[in-house]
């Protein structure tokens, strides 16, 4: 079956630091792989996605390429701000599944 | 902009009685899903529905839980006699196109479940 890992947190680093989240998967098909973003008090948020290898998503400075040699989905942001402190969630889905199959989730906490 | 909206935000119930916890999707969207997370732990799938059966459904969506489009507008999860294990945070999401096919799925802020 499918499933996600991904880094453990807590993760606590300084604002303009790098931060990077590892992520990596098994899935018997060719899976679309996403991060989700939860900020404290909202909901689960898509953040970016990649359908196929070597795909590179992005949304506000955050990135994630599509590694199939290394099955790995790591995201990454060179400069972080408070306002990116949240639980980040890895995640897949493939052409057999009706659901998305998540990874345990990173609590990011970024100190001014 | 559109979203999915849940309530209550917070629900407190004795064990073994029933709840429901209440979805309202986005308008346009036809595929629904519940998902729930136990505090610590990883966000897990319980079911999804489309055109009102339940698409794929996982080993913890067993006898005790149902779901409902009652109305057109709302998607219901039903827990008919709540344990304590069932305490937990439960998202409802939608997405317009099924799962396989690439597509964003859209969250609500989700229920904390509290069984005592």
């Amino acid at each position: 079956g499918n499933s996600v890992t991904q880094m453990e947190g807590p993760v606590t680093l300084s604002e303009e630091a790098f931060l990077t989240i590892n992520c990596t998967y098994t899935a018997t098909g060719y899976p679309s792989l996403f991060w989700y973003v939860q900020y404290p008090g909202e909901g689960l948020q898509l953040l970016l996605k990649a359908t196929k290898a070597d795909d590179k998503g992005s949304n506000k400075g955050f990135e994630a390429t599509y590694r199939k040699e290394t099955t790995s989905f790591h995201l990454e942001k060179g400069s972080v701000q408070v306002s990116d402190s949240a639980v980040y969630f890895c995640a897949l889905s493939d052409r057999s599944d009706y659901k998305l199959s998540f990874g345990a989730g990173t609590t990011v906490t970024v100190r001014a | 902009e559109p979203e999915v909206t849940q309530t209550p935000s917070h629900q407190v119930t004795q064990m073994g009685q029933e709840v429901i916890l209440r979805c309202v999707p986005i308008s346009n969207h036809l595929y629904f899903y519940w998902y729930r997370q136990i505090l610590g732990q990883k966000v897990e799938f319980l079911v999804s529905f489309y055109n009102n059966e339940i698409s794929e459904k996982s080993e913890i969506f067993d006898d005790q839980f149902s779901v409902e489009r009652p109305d057109g507008s709302n998607f219901t999860l039903k827990i008919r006699s709540t344990k304590l294990e069932d305490s937990a945070m439960y998202f409802c999401a939608s997405s317009e196109l099924p799962m396989r096919m690439n597509t964003e799925a859209f969250f609500g802020q989700g229920t904390r479940l509290t069984v005592v």
